[in-house]
């Protein structure tokens, strides 16, 4: 079965800890994206890469790490410089640089 | 002001209804327009997607790109409770498509039995 997963579906954490999210991909994908979702916002995104050992920043990247170093792999770090960190975070992937974009069913990341 | 508005809603309608979902854009470079689907504490999926102006249709939905007034539409016909979920409209330039997409708000729909 061919798709994305990320990994955990929650995640909860103290303020100041820095915190990894998980994301893999089986559809021989060659882009992935992170987004952020929060009410009333859409999605923003916060990397994207569209080759392994290479990514590019989005519009929110700032408190934001990304590693892109196996083509399934695009593990997303919240660092403790991001201020409001407590939101839905996606990932998805395309065939190239592509707007037909498949995701998966996102974390739900808490920080108190 | 964002690039891409939508009305958050909620909206309700009852089963079998014509529902209209919209979202403006000030972009004028925008050429693909998306329609993407996301039933609760799911990722979107992609239902639709156009390019330039025009309609597109696929079944219950028909897609459609008013660029002179930079205004776009979903249509969804006889809807049924399973169409119950947030729209998110999106969009990307033509030129140096990277993939970055802009999304609207997102719409929530609830259709009644």
């Amino acid at each position: 079965d061919g798709g994305i997963t990320q990994s955990p579906k929650y995640l909860f954490r103290k303020e100041g800890q820095n915190v990894t999210l998980s994301c893999e991909q089986n559809l021989n994908h060659d882009a992935m994206y992170w987004y952020r979702q929060d009410p009333g916002q859409g999605l923003r995104l916060i990397y994207y890469s569209q080759i392994v050992n290479d990514f590019q920043k989005g519009d929110i990247a700032e408190g934001y790490s990304v590693s892109r170093e196996k083509k399934e792999s695009f593990p997303l770090t919240v660092t403790s410089a991001q201020k409001n960190p407590t939101a839905f975070y996606l990932c998805a992937s395309s065939i190239s640089a592509s707007f037909e974009q498949y995701f998966g069913p996102g974390t739900r990341l808490t920080v108190t | 002001q964002k690039e891409v508005e939508q009305d958050p809603g909620p909206l309700s309608v009852p089963e079998g209804a014509i529902v209209s979902l919209n979202c403006t854009y000030s972009n004028s470079a925008f050429q693909y327009f998306m329609w993407y689907r996301q039933y609760s504490r799911k990722g979107p999926e992609l239902l639709m997607y156009t390019y330039s102006s025009g309609n597109k249709e696929d079944g219950r939905f028909t897609a459609q790109v008013d660029k002179s007034s930079k205004y776009i539409s979903l249509f969804i016909r006889d809807s049924q409770p399973s169409d119950s979920a947030t729209y998110l409209c999106a969009m990307s330039p033509h030129s140096g498509n990277t993939g970055k997409l802009i999304f609207g708000q997102g719409t929530t729909l609830q259709v009644k039995p």
